[in-house]
């Protein structure tokens, strides 16, 4: 039973460009969420997406916008990438129920210069 | 809006017992959990308290008081693999899963 998969799992981008990260959630999970995390600091929650649509948002510019497809997988896209930008992106599933872990992949690692 | 504070280091000796406290402020809670993250990999949920108490799994235990918003992990007979960054995250009164993380606290096992 796979797990959470995300890819690439390292990025490296230009100031000013676009990016494109993708997620696919832990079987029988529907609901996906995308978290940012810098180094040495905790993952902060950017959005979550339910039903192909953005069910919650956190504290994150317009920059950043996503997709969630019928087979449940996720995108993130990061527009006008700043140097700040540079983090590792989480993506997690879970069943939406309001007791169940949040199941995280990998992460992508991505770097702008 | 929610705040979570957790020590930022700790150090303790193989074989011993630490607890890596958690406190938290915020405007709803349905339930707190810890999750373990070595450096570069995924965190790993290891607890869920949602009613005040303990909750034990093996070598590690999680203690919950909701009228301080305060919260333990308790991690037993410490191994060097036990290194790794601790995050304390609360989930809201949103009716979601989205989860609030604190900044985590990094174990650092010695022989």
């Amino acid at each position: 039973d796979a797990g959470v998969t995300q890819s690439p799992t390292h990025l490296i981008k230009t100031r000013g460009q676009q990016v494109t990260l993708r997620c696919s959630p832990k079987s029988g999970h529907d609901t996906v969420s995308w978290y940012q995390q810098a180094l040495g600091q905790g993952p902060q929650f950017i959005f979550q997406y339910y039903e192909e649509e953005e069910r919650q948002r956190g504290n994150f510019p317009d920059r950043f916008s996503g997709h969630q497809f019928p087979n449940y997988s996720s995108e993130l896209n990061v527009n006008a990438l700043l140097l700040g930008d540079s983090a590792l992106y989480l993506c997690a599933s879970s069943t939406g129920n309001r007791h169940s872990p949040l199941h995280f992949g990998n992460g992508t690692r991505l770097t702008v210069t | 809006g929610q705040n979570i504070d957790q020590p930022t280091e700790m150090t303790a000796t193989e074989g011993a017992i630490v607890q890596i406290n958690c406190t938290y402020q915020t405007s709803g809670f349905n339930g707190l959990f810890w999750y373990q993250q070595h450096a570069g990999e995924a965190p790993t949920f290891l607890s869920y308290n949602v009613l005040d108490g303990l909750e034990e799994k093996g070598r590690f235990s999680s203690f919950l008081s909701r009228s301080k918003g305060y919260s333990y992990l308790l991690l037993k007979e410490l191994q060097m693999k036990d290194s790794a960054s601790y995050l304390c995250a609360v989930r809201g009164n949103s009716g979601y899963s989205t989860l609030t993380f604190g900044k985590g606290t990094m174990l650092l096992v010695s022989p």
